[in-house]
């Protein structure tokens, strides 16, 4: 089964910052990559799909790069609504998988 | 918009059958341009992709391997919803269970989860 690595685990970051959050597959998924946040008690929320389209009323601020098997989602400015869990999930292989996820928290 | 509503029980007992019904406003479920899945997770296991039913040119059905044995995933068009049935459940089944729409492998939008837990 592929696996999903994402890494760092937890962030700490200050509102303003640059994010940077990694995504790396253990074979090729050409583009077939999303990422999604989670905040406590909610669904995932898609932000990207195919590896850099921004989701439906996704703001700028968000944009995903990469392909095979190492991935990037950038968020240029945090925002405070943006301290949440991210997970990245390829469909390239069955079954569609999804990495354990980066914590983003206050700083 | 597309909406997915969630329902059924959170309390089960190990053996029994696990059903829930994820009911959708702003899409069909016969579209050809989507699918419709289960998705749980859990501390152990994290996010794990479960099943999905969709509609092309007849119903298919894909099931993830572990759970292969054990899981349906139904459409119903005459409600415009599809269920979740897990068979046999064990306390490992224990999770917050999501539907979801995707397109082309991406889950464009999910149900509000249902908390289960299986306990005797």
């Amino acid at each position: 089964e592929l696996v999903m690595t994402q890494s760092p685990a937890t962030l700490s970051v200050s509102p303003g910052e640059r994010v940077t959050l990694s995504c790396r597959a253990s074979q090729s998924l050409s583009s077939n990559l999303a990422w999604y946040h989670q905040k406590p008690g909610q669904p995932p929320s898609l932000l990207i799909y195919d590896a850099s389209t921004r989701a439906t009323g996704i703001p700028a601020r968000f944009s995903g790069s990469g392909s095979g098997t190492e991935f990037t989602l950038t968020i240029s400015s945090l925002q405070s609504e943006d301290f949440a869990i991210y997970y990245c999930q390829q469909y390239n292989y069955w079954p569609w998988t999804f990495g354990q996820g980066t914590k983003v928290e206050i700083k | 918009q597309v909406q997915l509503q969630q329902s059924g029980p959170g309390l089960l007992k190990p053996s029994q059958t696990l059903s829930l019904t994820c009911a959708i406003s702003g899409d069909s479920v016969s579209t050809h341009l989507a699918a419709w899945n289960w998705v749980r997770q859990s501390p152990s296991r994290g996010l794990e992709w479960l099943g999905r039913t969709y509609y092309r040119s007849k119903w298919s059905h894909d099931y993830e391997e572990s759970v292969k044995s054990r899981i349906t995933v139904i459409p119903d068009t005459s409600k415009n919803q599809f269920f979740l049935q897990l068979k046999y459940v064990t306390y490992e089944d224990t999770a917050v269970y999501y539907c979801a729409r995707s397109v082309s492998g991406s889950f464009h939008h999910w149900g509000q989860g249902t908390r289960v837990t299986v306990s005797s």
